[in-house]
């Protein structure tokens, strides 16, 4: 069965840039989702298809696949951006996978 | 504006049978645009797909509880439905519904989520 590799946390400092990865063979050929979760809440799309932003979301969210790894971006990190980041793609065999979650702590 | 609201018991005794049911509004289960979907959170783990339904009624399923899962869909009423059998607790968990993009595959809408506990 199809497996993506995140990351369990990550650090950044208030106002810098924070980046998480996510891992999966031949990611490069599926499109990859990412959901902020914040505690006691459902999660929230923040990006999908590798680098489209819903509406309502900062663009200071953003996502790149580089066909290795796909990364989400969070530039300028604000306090209120600490959350559980999930990444996400659809599998032929699978279908839904999602990533072990990764633990996003502005300092 | 689109909203999904679980309902259903926040007990189950072990063995028995967890129903739940999301309730859809601003959003027709009817549509070939989406798939019906739940997946599940342990406390303090990661997400869980558990399976999704299709307005045709064609469903899939997580492999991990595919024996014990069934997902039903009622267009009348605007809902779909969730049943695992013989619970344990394991299965303990906050339970979500969500609407999965059929273009794009991705879930652009959630329920609040309902706790789900299985003791006796």
């Amino acid at each position: 069965s199809y497996e993506l590799t995140q990351p369990l946390s990550v650090s950044v400092a208030l106002g810098q840039t924070a980046r998480i990865t996510c891992g999966g063979n031949n990611i490069g050929s599926k499109n990859v989702h990412w959901y902020q979760q914040k505690p006691g809440q459902a999660p929230v799309l923040v990006v999908y298809r590798d680098n489209n932003r819903p509406s309502g979301i900062p663009e200071r969210f953003s996502g790149f696949n580089s066909g290795i790894t796909a990364t989400l971006t969070i530039s300028r990190a604000q306090a209120d951006d600490e959350a559980d980041y999930y990444c996400q793609v659809w599998d032929t065999n699978t279908h839904v996978v999602f990533g072990g979650g990764t633990k996003l702590t502005v300092l | 504006q689109v909203q999904l609201r679980e309902s259903g018991p926040g007990l189950v005794k072990p063995s028995a049978t967890l129903s739940l049911t999301c309730t859809v509004s601003g959003s027709s289960v009817n549509s070939g645009s989406y798939y019906w979907s739940w997946m599940r959170q342990s406390p303090g783990k990661g997400l869980e797909w558990i399976g999704y339904i299709y307005y045709s009624g064609t469903t899939n399923y997580n492999p991990s509880l595919k024996s014990r899962v069934s997902i039903s869909i009622d267009t009348s009423k605007n809902q779909f439905s969730l049943k695992l059998t013989s619970v344990a607790a394991a299965d303990t968990a906050t339970y979500y519904c969500a609407r999965l993009k059929f273009s794009g595959k991705y879930y652009d809408y959630w329920g609040q989520g309902t706790l789900v506990t299985v003791s006796s």
